[in-house]
């Protein structure tokens, strides 16, 4: 069955120290690679995106992401964080479903809290 | 720009009963989803509805369920409440495809 893992559940970083978030997806074809956040107190939204193209991405605040296709992977980082990146991120997988229909998969999530 | 909205806010029912949640997409948007947000299980995918077509449904027994409406609005439906069924119920919209979705700030289901 298709998956996305997300191996970190909960990760806390001192302020200005570099982050690296694992995403690794079950699936051979095409996909389209997403990652959301969500804020305490906000709905989800979206970070970044790769459909094609540049495998390596860039989304807001500073975050970035890496698409190694040969590794199913789509890891999410950032040089230097800051409190304000304390929230829960999401990777999520878009796989085509057949009949030309697709579904969406998401990981379980990672807590990041940012230490002052 | 209005975002996805959703009502109600808090919902409390007891096992055995039935409720419907709201959801209404951003103008323009055609493609609602509904996921379940159970504490440390992730987003679980429930249903994809598009121009008022089920498109996918997730691992869920068939007491979910829902339509979407002409003005794409849509409802989501749970029969027969479990105590499991507890959770926070994420809608989202999008353009027709697989595209970005955004999110709307959920109805909290509780069931006791």
């Amino acid at each position: 069955a298709q998956s996305v893992s997300q191996h970190n559940h909960h990760v806390i970083l001192s302020e200005a120290a570099s982050l690296e978030l694992g995403c690794n997806y079950s699936y051979g074809g095409t996909v389209n690679l997403f990652w959301y956040v969500q804020y305490p107190g906000q709905h989800l939204q979206l970070l970044l995106k790769y459909f094609s193209g540049d495998p390596l991405v860039k989304g807001i605040k500073g975050f970035e992401a890496e698409f190694i296709k040969s590794k199913f992977s789509f890891n999410l980082r950032k040089p230097s964080v800051q409190w304000s990146d304390t929230a829960e991120y999401f990777c999520a997988v878009n796989a085509p479903f057949g009949s030309g229909t697709y579904k969406y998969i998401f990981g379980t999530g990672t807590r990041l809290k940012v230490l002052a | 720009e209005a975002g996805v909205t959703q009502s109600p806010t808090h919902l409390i029912k007891t096992r055995g009963q039935q409720v419907t949640l709201r959801c209404s997409p951003i103008s323009g948007h055609t493609s609602v989803y509904w996921y379940q947000q159970a504490l440390g299980l992730g987003l679980q995918f429930l249903l994809w509805y598009d121009e008022g077509e089920e498109r996918n449904r997730g691992n869920f027994p068939p007491r979910f369920s829902g339509r979407q409406f002409p003005n794409y609005s849509s409802e989501l439906n749970v029969n027969a409440l479990e105590l499991e069924d507890s959770a926070l119920y994420l809608c989202a919209s999008s353009f027709t495809g697989p595209d970005t979705q955004y999110f709307g700030p959920g109805t909290r289901l509780t069931v006791l």
